[in-house]
């Protein structure tokens, strides 16, 4: 079946737009994660949504950035007043539930750079 | 605060060669450990996992070693191949609150020559 996700592949964007980056994950998998990936970096956590539980926005660097996920399904992260360092690779992971780490399938990415 | 690290920032070997590719992690609570294979252009791919309660576990042509006591991590990759060449993260997770999120290493870059 289809995997994980995401749009549009790469965002260029000017200091200070705002910018919405989408993640359509695996059908069925009630867990989506977000997660920032700056260049020659790990991961780094930004939020994650379960079902129709509160997201856990622990991640998230500033509350220049929030997440949504409308349905249970597709999820859109929006940063506001881009700046500089908000340049990265932008990845969004789902999961059948959110014990199952194991089975955290990974999207793509989106690439966002800001001039 | 605490975080998860790698030794090596690249690993270059010949075909053929096995490969160990290393993490140390500094949480304490940490009790499950994923690593992760990354392509260019890609998203991470699991590779093996391995929980607190084992030193050892192994997976077609790789095994996870954990050592609680020194707080490492390595993966070892049996008869590397051109196509293994990828960066390669280890991650952790302390579970209760932290339950369902993922603590990424820098990564290391594996560079696998014919």
């Amino acid at each position: 079946g289809a995997g994980v996700s995401q749009s549009p592949s790469n965002k260029v964007t000017e200091k200070g737009k705002d910018v919405e980056l989408r993640c359509d994950p695996i059908s069925g998998h009630t867990a989506l994660y977000w997660y920032r990936q700056s260049l020659g970096q790990g991961l780094e956590f930004l939020i994650y949504f379960q079902g129709n539980s509160a997201p856990d926005k622990s991640g998230l660097p500033s509350d220049r950035f929030s997440a949504e996920r409308t349905g249970g399904s597709v999820s859109t992260l929006t940063i506001q007043r881009t700046q500089q360092e908000d340049s990265a690779v932008y990845l969004c992971a789902s999961s059948p539930s959110h014990g199952s780490l194991s089975e955290q399938y990974f999207g793509p990415g989106t690439r966002l750079t800001v001039t | 605060g605490e975080s998860v690290g790698l030794h090596l920032p690249t690993l270059s070997v010949q075909e053929g060669d096995n490969s160990i590719i290393n993490c140390a992690y500094s949480n304490s609570a940490s009790d499950y450990f994923i690593w992760y294979k990354q392509e260019s252009g890609k998203g991470p791919q699991f590779i093996i996992d391995i929980r607190s309660n084992m030193d050892k576990r192994q997976g077609q042509r790789v095994t996870v070693l954990l050592n609680k006591t020194v707080k490492h991590l390595s993966l070892q990759i049996a008869a590397t191949q051109p196509g293994d060449s990828a960066v390669y993260f280890c991650a952790e997770n302390a579970g209760g609150t932290s339950y369902g999120k993922l603590t990424f290493g820098q990564g290391t870059i594996l560079t696998v020559h014919p």
